[in-house]
């Protein structure tokens, strides 16, 4: 089964600017996930995402935190304002299914300035 | 909500031997258990999984055992390699929301 890819592979921004990290799918796929995983660190779930709703979120994913899948095109991850700590890997995964298998994302590096 | 536990947080062994990484979990409703395997600078990549329908698991050098009444699941890689080497992370999901908690990994390193 294909993975996504995700878009920009490498970020770099300033504090307080807004990024948008986007992840390509298959078109069929309805289920998924953005996780976060610092330099060193362990991966970290943000939202899970079903049929165009988010169904679950953690408590990292606050009011900065946007996502959206316009017309069944790319999923996107948005941070609004951007803050030092936000720096990080960040991951877009898909599955068949609820909970089912994750197909994780190459990632995309966020380096905030 | 979930707390997993994962231990050994480093793991070396000689090419051969075998390793085995072990999580707790907290939720009973948890009821997926994946395993990854990540590699420097790369994503996670899935080398095994298993519902708590299912008490073990194995594809070739790899297994994986689940004991729900204690809450906890292994990893077990037997014949080692080298290319064995890598960091190690378990979660535990909840599937209906596909909520994930992560471990904080396992760096298994392989000595040939």
């Amino acid at each position: 089964e294909p993975e996504v890819t995700q878009t920009p592979s490498h970020q770099v921004t300033q504090m307080g600017q807004e990024v948008i990290l986007r992840c390509v799918p298959i078109s069929n796929h309805l289920y998924f996930y953005w996780y976060r995983q610092i330099l060193g660190q362990k991966v970290e779930f943000l939202v899970s995402f079903y049929n165009n709703e988010i169904s679950e979120k953690s408590e990292i994913f606050d009011d900065q935190f946007s996502v959206e899948r316009p017309d069944g095109s790319n999923f996107t991850l948005k941070i609004r304002s951007t803050k030092l700590e936000d720096s990080a890997m960040y991951f877009c995964a898909r599955g068949d299914a609820a909970g089912d298998t994750q197909y994780f994302g190459p990632g995309t590096r966020l380096t905030v300035l | 909500g979930e707390n997993v536990e994962q231990h050994p947080s480093t793991l070396s062994v000689q090419e051969g031997d075998s390793a085995v990484i072990k999580c707790t979990y907290s939720d009973s409703a948890s009821n997926y258990f994946p395993w990854y395997k990540q590699e420097l600078g790369k994503r996670p990549q899935l080398i095994i999984d298993i519902r708590s329908n299912v008490g073990e698991k194995k594809d070739q050098r790899i297994a994986v055992t689940l004991n729900k009444t204690a809450k906890h699941f292994s990893l077990h890689i037997t014949e080692t390699q080298p290319e064995d080497s890598a960091v190690y992370f378990c979660a535990a999901i909840y599937a209906n929301a596909g909520k994930s908690t992560f471990g904080d990994g396992t760096t298994l390193t392989v000595k040939p």
